[in-house]
């Protein structure tokens, strides 16, 4: 089965500007992960969207949103950039044994915003 | 109190040797546990996940859990060059269905 699929590989926005961000999970799964890696702050759980709905959400500001198409792709919008949004940005998808809880992680996007 | 606690490292071994990982979670209701391994500039790699107390061993690598002492382990044995890179612990909470990871110990293995 295909992993999972991020694009744009490299992103590189200035402050003020809006990005957004590309996810495919695993095939014939529903559940989408976000997640945010910066320098020095580690892994952080952003979003979970599942069956279309945001199901759960990190402790990150109303500026960073997403959706999730009825084909179960996803997609994060960071808007009104700030320096300190330069992270790894995560797509993660579980397994398909659903009691094992496990997360797969995509390629990532890196975003820059200068 | 962080949620999880990982010593930062680096942790350097030299090939051939065991390495020995530790990580620590605050919340006794932590479901699951997962290691991952993350080489520079790319995305974590799951190599492991352990559900109950005891040991785990898959190839080189053991997973070991003591939910008493909220305490998980990774051995790696005959530790490789390329063993080189952040190994994560991550830990499953049903509430809220996320992962809440360490900040990773960073392994470097010498030839």
């Amino acid at each position: 089965e295909a992993g999972v699929t991020q694009s744009p590989t490299h992103l590189i926005k200035t402050r003020g500007q809006q990005a957004t961000l590309r996810c495919s999970p695993i095939s014939g799964h529903t559940s989408v992960y976000w997640y945010q890696q910066a320098l020095g702050l580690g892994l952080q759980f952003l979003l979970w969207y599942d069956e279309g709905e945001e199901r759960n959400r990190g402790n990150f500001p109303p500026r960073f949103s997403g959706r999730q198409f009825p084909n179960y792709s996803s997609e994060l919008n960071v808007n009104a950039l700030e320096l300190e949004d330069s992270a790894l940005y995560l797509c993660a998808s579980p397994s398909r044994t659903s009691f094992s809880n496990e997360q797969y992680f995509g390629p990532g996007t890196r975003l820059t915003v200068t | 109190q962080k949620e999880v606690e990982q010593n930062s490292g680096p942790l350097s071994v030299p090939e051939g040797a065991i390495a020995s990982l530790n990580c620590t979670y605050s919340d006794r209701v932590s479901q699951s546990f997962f290691w991952y391994r993350q080489y520079s500039g790319k995305s974590p790699e799951l190599i492991m996940s352990i559900y109950s107390n005891g040991d785990k061993e898959d190839g080189r690598f053991t997973a070991q859990l003591n939910k008493a002492s909220q305490y998980v382990s990774l051995l790696i044995r005959d530790s490789q060059p390329s063993d080189s890179a952040t190994y994560l612990c991550a830990v499953y909470k049903a509430a809220g269905n996320k992962l809440t990871f360490g900040g990773g110990t960073r392994v470097l293995v010498k030839p």
